[in-house]
């Protein structure tokens, strides 16, 4: 079957730099996104990678190997409107998403 | 105002009620999804359109029907609800770019009793 592993929750401390792990078995692969989603809001694109390597958008990155089936989100200098849950997702070769069930991201008080 | 709309946000119903649920979009996008969301899983596709006259069945379409009335209308049908349709519900929207990213709406968290 098809599957999606990321963790379930992780806590950092402000100012931080975070790293958000996701681990893919699917049929196929057309890339990989990722997805932030604040608690009772809509999920909204954060990166695509298709390819091996790093993209890198402001304080997100977002790093891709596809010989692994593995991808991590880093988030640098972590602040408080960071903390959401963060969605892995892998286009199939039928061009269809398998969603990750998402990893919760807290700040540490 | 938001570029993917759904209505309604929020409803109550009891079991074996017809629900609708009604997603437009002004992004001029083909492609329209239905989502829903439990907690501890990840996101689920319901049902899928490329254009008005394309329906397709996602991974979870037993017990929901959808209309696609026009480019930009999507609605999402629940002709007898049961408890474990209880979710949050979404619809998205994509283009043509590269990315294929998905547009999401605000959600529909529905609760069947």
């Amino acid at each position: 079957g098809q599957n999606i592993d990321q963790p379930t929750e992780m806590t950092a401390t402000e100012g931080a730099i975070v790293q958000i792990n996701c681990t893919y078995q699917t049929s196929g692969f057309n890339g990989l996104f990722w997805y932030q989603q604040h608690a009772g809001e809509a999920p909204t694109f954060l990166s695509y990678n298709v390819l091996d390597g790093l993209e890198e958008k402001g304080r997100f990155s977002s790093f891709l190997s596809r010989s692994k089936g593995y991808s991590y989100l880093l988030l640098k200098e972590f602040q408080m409107k960071d903390s959401a849950s963060y969605l892995c997702a892998v286009m199939d070769s039928n061009y269809q998403l398998i969603w990750g069930a998402g990893t919760k991201l807290i700040i540490k008080p | 105002d938001a570029d993917v709309t759904q209505t309604p946000r929020n409803r109550i119903t009891k079991t074996g009620k017809r629900i609708m649920l009604e997603c437009s979009q002004t992004k001029g996008h083909d492609r329209m999804y239905w989502y829903r969301q439990d907690p501890g899983l990840g996101l689920r596709l319901i049902y899928y359109s490329f254009d008005v006259k394309d329906i397709n069945k996602g991974e979870i379409s037993d017990g929901y029907s959808v209309s696609r009335q026009a480019q930009a209308k999507f609605s999402l049908s629940l002709e007898s609800a049961i408890p474990n349709q209880t979710a949050l519900y979404f619809c998205a929207t994509s283009g043509t770019s590269d990315t294929g990213e998905l547009f999401f709406g605000e959600g529909s968290r529905l609760t069947v009793l």
